[in-house]
């Protein structure tokens, strides 16, 4: 099983649309999460960080799920701006280890 | 604002040559990365480093090492390029997992 997974996508959808992507980690000690957006041929920046009790920012919502080792990220009202690639991260095995998923592709059109 | 800065943007080196990326970060941080990204398979740790002279293996430290003799500098080190190291790399700088701040990476060429 994959340190962090998360579905390729992409995930096609109109302006206005609701989407979520959800990511699963495998070790089961891993304390700090968050999500990432990267565009295209950029850096990767911080979107946001989840906690246990989930977290808004917006139009952004963030879950975890430490029973089925998962977290989500939610985008309400989809901008053409939010087209971008989603990656999760994982801190390892109670590490300073951080580890990326391969990111879940949205491509939102008008 | 953090920075962290890549020596390079665009390397292009030959088979066997000795490459080194350097990297550097404004903030004072404990902890640096290296990561390389390639199509499809996400950023894959390389080498990270939480102090000066610390280091510990990222999931792919084949063919690769680093040093970290400053705590702003950390600089990776192909000790002899091949052509499947052909990648973009990147490197971020944080304090003890809390977000990390990226450099806007090096496209590496191994040719």
């Amino acid at each position: 099983r994959k340190e962090v997974e998360q579905d390729p996508g992409p995930f096609n959808v109109p302006e206005g649309a609701t989407v979520a992507f959800n990511c699963t980690y495998s070790n089961s000690a891993s304390q700090s999460f968050f999500w990432y957006r990267q565009d295209c041929r950029k850096e990767p920046k911080l979107l946001m960080s989840v906690y246990s009790s989930g977290n808004e920012d917006g139009r952004f919502t963030a879950q975890l799920n430490r029973a089925s080792q998962y977290i989500s990220l939610l985008i309400r009202d989809s901008k053409l701006s939010d087209s971008a690639t989603y990656l999760c991260v994982v801190n390892w095995d109670n590490t300073d280890k951080l580890i990326f998923g391969t990111g879940t592709r949205l491509q939102v059109f008008p | 604002d953090v920075k962290v800065t890549q020596s390079s943007r665009y390397l292009v080196k030959r088979t066997g040559e000795k490459v080194f990326l350097e990297c550097v970060q404004d903030m004072d941080h404990e902890n640096m990365f290296w990561y390389r990204q390639d199509p499809g398979l996400g950023l894959r740790l390389i080498y990270f480093s939480y102090d000066v002279k610390m280091k510990e293996k990222g999931d792919i430290p084949e063919g690769y090492s680093v040093s970290r003799e400053k705590k702003e500098r950390f600089s990776l080190i192909l000790e002899s390029a091949s052509t499947n190291q052909t990648s973009m790399y990147l490197c971020a700088s944080g304090q003890a997992r809390e977000k990390l701040f990226f450099g806007s990476g090096t496209q590496l060429s191994v040719l």
